[in-house]
C-alpha cells in the first residue's frame, strides 16, 4: 500500500509566479491535511479537506492560498503571486476516517521563492 | 486547544531504553493522546496514541498517568535512527477537530 506521495518534492518559483503543490492520500484515504513548515519554525496547520469540501480552513493565509480536494484526483494547494515569506516545507497528511485517528504524512514539498 | 509541555531537549545512548514526558493538565475527558516524530529532513511520522489505558505497538510504547494529566512514550531500545523531534499532540473527539496542533517538542539526541 503507496503512502502519501507529493510532487513535485523541490519547487523553486520567482516572486509573482504560482505553486501548486500536488498531494495524493493513501489509498481508502478521504481526508488530507497540508501544514506548512517555515525555516527553523514549527509545523503548522493550514486545512482539512474531504472529498470535495472544506471542513477547517483557519490555519490559511486569508489571501493568495486556496486548496482543494476533488472527487477525482489529487488534492492540491495553490499559492498564488508567492513572495519571499512562502518559502517553507509543505506537508500533507491523510487519515481513513474523521476523527481522533492517526494521520499518515506524506515527503513534503520544498518550495522556494527566488 | 488543550496545551501540552514536553522538555525541550533529551539525550541518551544507544540500546538503552528512553522515557519522553509530556504534561497535559488540562486535558479533557475525551481528548486523545497522540504522539509523532519528525526527522531530520523528513515529514512527520505517526508514533501511538491513546486514550486512557496504556498502550504499545511495533515502535514504542505509551503511558497514560491515571488522572490523564501527564503521559510518557517510551523507546524500549534507542537505535540513532530515533533521534528527531517527539511531539505529543492532543487531539479531541469532535468531528472536524483532529487538526494537528505541533508544540516545540522534544528533540531527542542519541549518543552511539
Amino acid at each position: 500500500n503507496a503512502g502519501v506521495m507529493q510532487n513535485p518534492r523541490h519547487l523553486v518559483r520567482r516572486r509573482g509566479q504560482e505553486a501548486r503543490l500536488r498531494c495524493s492520500p493513501m489509498k481508502g484515504h478521504s481526508h488530507v491535511y497540508w501544514y506548512r513548515q517555515l525555516p527553523e519554525e514549527g509545523l503548522k496547520f493550514m486545512v482539512y479537506l474531504q472529498k470535495e469540501n472544506i471542513i477547517d480552513e483557519s490555519g490559511m493565509p486569508k489571501e493568495r492560498f486556496s486548496a482543494e480536494f476533488p472527487k477525482e484526483g489529487p488534492s492540491i494547494l495553490r499559492i498564488q503571486q508567492v513572495v519571499r515569506g512562502d518559502s517553507a516545507a509543505y506537508f500533507c497528511a491523510s487519515s481513513p476516517f474523521d476523527g481522533p485517528y492517526e494521520q499518515y504524512f506524506g515527503p513534503g514539498t520544498r518550495l522556494t521563492v527566488t | 486547544d488543550a496545551k501540552t509541555t514536553q522538555p525541550n531537549s533529551m539525550e541518551s545512548n544507544e540500546e538503552e531504553p528512553v522515557h519522553l514526558p509530556c504534561n497535559h493538565s488540562t486535558i479533557s475527558g475525551t481528548d486523545y493522546i497522540h504522539w509523532y516524530r519528525q526527522l531530520p529532513s523528513q515529514g512527520p511520522e505517526y508514533v501511538i496514541h491513546g486514550l486512557t489505558s496504556n498502550v504499545n505497538n511495533r515502535m514504542a510504547s505509551l503511558a497514560i498517568a491515571e488522572d490523564r494529566k501527564s503521559s510518557t512514550l517510551i523507546l524500549h531500545r534507542a537505535t540513532l535512527r530515533d533521534a528527531a523531534v517527539y511531539y505529543c499532540i492532543l487531539i479531541p473527539l469532535i468531528q472536524g477537530a483532529q487538526k494537528l496542533v505541533f508544540g516545540q517538542g522534544t528533540r531527542l539526541t542519541i549518543n552511539p
